[in-house]
């Protein structure tokens, strides 16, 4: 079956860059979304691209597209402690059903 | 915009006991979904609606669960009865059709005991 993978967790210094990768199989994906939980929250929809696109840029946000080796990227400018979360990945061939990435855990450091 | 509205936000009970979750989506949405978020399973879909009506409920583990949708602005999700492997986060979610991007309330953490 179709399936979304994330590293586990990740650890950077405040102001410095965060990357999140994921990978994903299904080769008919059209939407790709990131997902930021915080503790105790529910999901709040960070970016979405499609899969036409290779980047797109909002705020401290990057997303970065390799639609040939299906890898998806998230980049965090000047992470803060507030950006502290649980970060998903999750794909959509176009249909209502999404595959979650079993999450990143971002922690900061002060 | 007052968001995926969900209730109850904690709940605890015994095993046995029937459960009700309750979820209003965003207004204007015509799809919801009702999720479990696991350590083990992670993100699981339990049911979808579209236009109150069951379009996928494959994701719904056993009879034990059900779902219904009444109107546009109200949904359950109902154990009975409630057994100690059920614990987790229920998480209801809406889009405005199926195809569109899904927003999710904050969730209700359920623990059978």
């Amino acid at each position: 079956g179709e399936d979304v993978e994330q590293s586990l967790f990740l650890s950077v210094r405040e102001g410095d860059s965060s990357v999140i990768n994921c990978t994903y199989t299904d080769s008919s994906s059209t939407y790709l979304y990131w997902y930021k939980q915080e503790p105790g929250a529910g999901l709040q929809l960070l970016t979405y691209i499609f899969s036409n696109m290779d980047m797109k840029q909002d705020q401290r946000l990057t997303v970065l597209l390799n639609k040939k080796d299906k890898h998806l990227s998230l980049r965090i400018a000047d992470t803060q402690t507030g950006d502290s979360a649980i970060y998903f990945c999750a794909e959509s061939s176009g249909t209502y059903k999404y595959i979650f990435g079993t999450g990143t855990r971002l922690k900061v450091l002060a | 915009d007052a968001g995926v509205i969900q209730s109850p936000r904690h709940e605890v009970t015994e095993m046995g006991q029937e459960v009700t979750l309750r979820c209003k989506p965003i207004s204007g949405h015509n799809s919801l979904f009702w999720y479990r978020q696991t350590m083990m399973r992670g993100l699981e879909l339990l049911i979808y609606f579209n236009n109150n009506v069951p379009i996928d409920d494959s994701g719904m583990p056993e009879d034990r669960f059900s779902a219904k949708m009444p109107n546009a602005s109200f949904s359950t999700l109902k154990i009975q009865p409630s057994e100690p492997r059920d614990s987790a986060v229920y998480f209801c979610a809406s889009s405005s059709s199926g195809r569109e991007t899904q927003y999710f309330g904050p969730g209700t953490r359920l623990l059978v005991l």
